[in-house]
């Protein structure tokens, strides 16, 4: 069974601060996926990395994929208040199967 | 479009009743999938669809029945509900690389 650990489990920060979520794991995906989700919600993801050493910016997250495809990261700068809700990452399974495996989420607080 | 919809979106079971759960999307897509989210678990993979009239196991299935009698249909099953099955369950439905998630439904199992 592939394994996503992801840290810090909850984080709590003043708006304008800067944050990295990480997401490790000790199997190689095909790529991974971040979502954030909002209270009452699904999941909506918000990017797709695939490449190791792959760097995506959306806005003010950027998205890093680990050389070996086995982590990520997502830093947010300055973040907003809008910032705020759970964010998961998942790995998606190799072989044709596009499985996800998600890791238990990071609950961001932006406080105004 | 109104993409994944699920039905309802709350309930309440007392322990040994049965219940179904719907998930529908008009965007044509061929694999669907149900999951469960429990506080400090994520979200974890019950069963999924490749295709109308295909079913699979996903990570946690025992307890749950499946059927995708059409292409646009998931309904998830629950024969004898238990108080471990008290969870939010998602619905989702895949083009590519992307799922695409319902609101969910939040139940609870007495």
């Amino acid at each position: 069974t592939q394994l996503l650990e992801q840290s810090p489990q909850f984080l709590s920060i003043q708006e304008g601060e800067n944050l990295t979520v990480y997401c490790n794991s000790s199997s190689v995906f095909s790529s991974l996926q971040w979502y954030r989700q909002e209270p009452g919600e699904g999941p909506v993801l918000l990017v797709t990395v695939v490449t190791g050493g792959e760097v995506k910016k959306l806005k003010r997250l950027t998205f890093q994929f680990g050389d070996a495809r086995k982590d990520s990261s997502l830093h947010i700068t300055a973040a907003q208040p809008g910032d705020t809700g759970l964010y998961l990452c998942a790995g998606v399974g190799g072989a044709g199967s596009y499985q996800l495996t998600f890791g238990k989420g990071t609950k961001l607080s932006v406080i105004p | 479009n109104a993409g994944v919809t699920q039905t309802p979106k709350f309930r309440v079971l007392k322990t040994g009743q049965s219940m179904t759960l719907l998930c529908a999307q008009d965007m044509n897509h061929e694999y669907m999938y149900w999951y469960r989210q429990d506080p400090g678990m994520g979200l974890r993979l019950i069963h999924y669809s490749v295709g109308e009239g295909t079913t699979a196991k996903g990570e946690v299935p025992d307890g749950y029945n499946v059927s995708r009698l059409k292409k646009q249909n998931f309904l998830l099953g629950l024969e004898s509900a238990a108080p471990s099955q008290t969870s939010v369950y998602f619905c989702a439905s895949r083009t590519g690389l992307q799922q695409f998630f319902g609101p969910g439904t939040r139940l609870t199992v007495l």
